[in-house]
């Protein structure tokens, strides 16, 4: 299975928003509501924080959403915070029963 | 507030067989609401989805993984482990486990992750 694509980086400033696509399939991304986001601060273990295409978990911040368009999906980061420099990773169900990530993004706060 | 744990050597000899455990606590590994999972990261790079288990015993993988490698569950233990054989530099890593849900969709919770190097 293919990984899904993501753009290598993405930057903003404070305050800004930003958009991290991922392109899939209609085997993956377009064909299920299974998509999910995640982020990776260096030297720690991934964190949910989009599931079902555009829902948070609790305690993720609103200024965090996503949304899906055919084989794309997008996660939106709004009022960009120093804190939210990080690796961001989108992932899909698969229609072969398996889960595939992207390639991951590194997103920089300027 | 569930915790997961990984354990096992740090260091595998290429063509050898790498063993992870996974150990849960603050909440039980049969509930029928979750798979659990082995997610690696070679060094500087992204996310591999390894596979998943079920308490029953029912398991998932990754295709491109799937002729070296085994999952297995220990309910008494409340535990779940990896073996990948064969191992090669490629297969190093840091390996982590999750609780998933639903199926093997989300990883809801993750491991602090445990970096296996293969190496002579």
């Amino acid at each position: 299975q293919s990984a899904l694509t993501q753009p290598a980086s993405v930057s903003g400033s404070p305050g800004q928003s930003i958009t991290i696509s991922c392109t899939g399939t209609s085997s993956d991304v377009g064909g299920y509501n299974y998509v999910s986001w995640y982020q990776q601060h260096p030297g720690k273990a991934p964190k949910l924080m989009i599931y079902d295409v555009s829902n948070r978990p609790s305690g993720v911040s609103n200024r965090f959403s996503g949304s899906k368009s055919g084989n794309t999906a997008s996660l939106t980061i709004s009022g960009l915070q120093a804190e939210d420099e990080a690796d961001y990773y989108c992932s899909s169900y698969t229609s072969s029963s398996t889960l595939v990530f992207g390639t991951g993004t590194k997103v920089t706060v300027l | 507030q569930l915790q997961l744990q990984e354990s096992g050597p740090g260091l595998v000899k290429p063509s050898e067989t790498l063993s992870l455990t996974c150990t849960v606590s603050g909440g039980s590994i049969s509930s029928s609401s979750y798979y659990w999972g082995w997610i690696r990261q070679p060094p500087g790079k992204g996310l591999e989805w390894i596979g998943s288990i079920y308490y029953s015993g029912s398991t998932y993988y990754n295709p491109s993984l799937k002729s070296r490698v085994t999952i297995s569950v220990d309910t008494s233990k409340n535990q779940f482990s990896l073996k990948l054989s064969s191992v090669t530099a490629a297969d190093t890593a840091v390996y982590y486990c999750a609780r998933q849900t639903p199926l093997i969709a989300y990883g809801v919770d993750w491991g602090q992750g445990t970096l296996v190097t293969v190496s002579s």
